[in-house]
């Protein structure tokens, strides 16, 4: 069956742009999550979805944003982007999220 | 916050060599899952233990929850060059939100 697939790999953007990363889940999984991982602060967690509704968020400022539609498929949004925001971006999706979320391969995200 | 400290934080160690490393926190977690990242890839589950006390295996890996509930250990036995990687501890916050703790590095050296 098909894993988590996140569009695109590798993402280099300018500081002041805006930036939009896809997530599709696991057929059947409707609770997505997003987190940022950067070497020196390990996997922060972004937000959650469940069936298109955000359930809960993390500590990031509300220039990251994120949502999910009916077929489960997520996106999440950076808006001005700071150098900061350089980081590997990893969506995992799950039918029971105590069960363990099942990751993508993540998104690069470089900003220059 | 509920924060998972996991140690060491780096491990480097010769091809064949057992290993162990642990997770631990200030509150207690009812649920500890264990991941392992390669290069370039996503988290991987390796273990989930979701019982005070249970002691799970997957192979040539042995994973604990803790009797207190605040902490987990995870064992590799005889380690491979392709037990490189980096191992997380994880569970769910108070908002059910999955916490993730700072990661073990591993190398094992052939």
């Amino acid at each position: 069956k098909a894993g988590v697939t996140q569009t695109p790999r590798y993402l280099i953007k300018t500081r002041g742009q805006q930036v939009t990363l896809s997530c599709s889940p696991i057929s059947g999984h409707r609770s997505v999550s997003w987190y940022q991982q950067t070497p020196g602060q390990g996997l922060q967690f972004l937000f959650e979805y469940f069936s298109e509704t955000q359930r809960n968020k993390g500590n990031f400022p509300g220039r990251f944003s994120g949502r999910q539609f009916s077929n489960s498929r997520s996106e999440m949004n950076v808006s001005t982007l700071e150098l900061g925001d350089s980081a590997l971006y990893l969506c995992a999706s799950a039918r029971v999220p105590i069960y363990g979320y099942t990751f993508g391969s993540g998104t690069r995200l470089t900003v220059v | 916050g509920q924060q998972l400290n996991q140690s060491p934080q780096s491990m480097f160690i010769q091809e064949g060599e057992d290993v162990s490393m642990n997770c631990t926190s200030s509150s207690i977690f009812n649920t500890w899952l264990w991941y392992k990242q390669d290069p370039g890839e996503g988290p991987v589950l390796l273990i989930a233990l979701y019982k005070a006390g249970e002691l799970t295996s997957n192979g040539r890996l042995t994973a604990q929850f803790g009797i207190t509930r605040k902490d987990s250990f995870l064992n590799i036995s005889a380690s491979i060059p392709s037990d490189v990687g980096i191992y997380f501890c994880a569970g769910p916050g108070n908002n059910n939100d999955m916490r993730f703790g700072a990661g073990t590095r591993l190398t094992v050296k052939p």
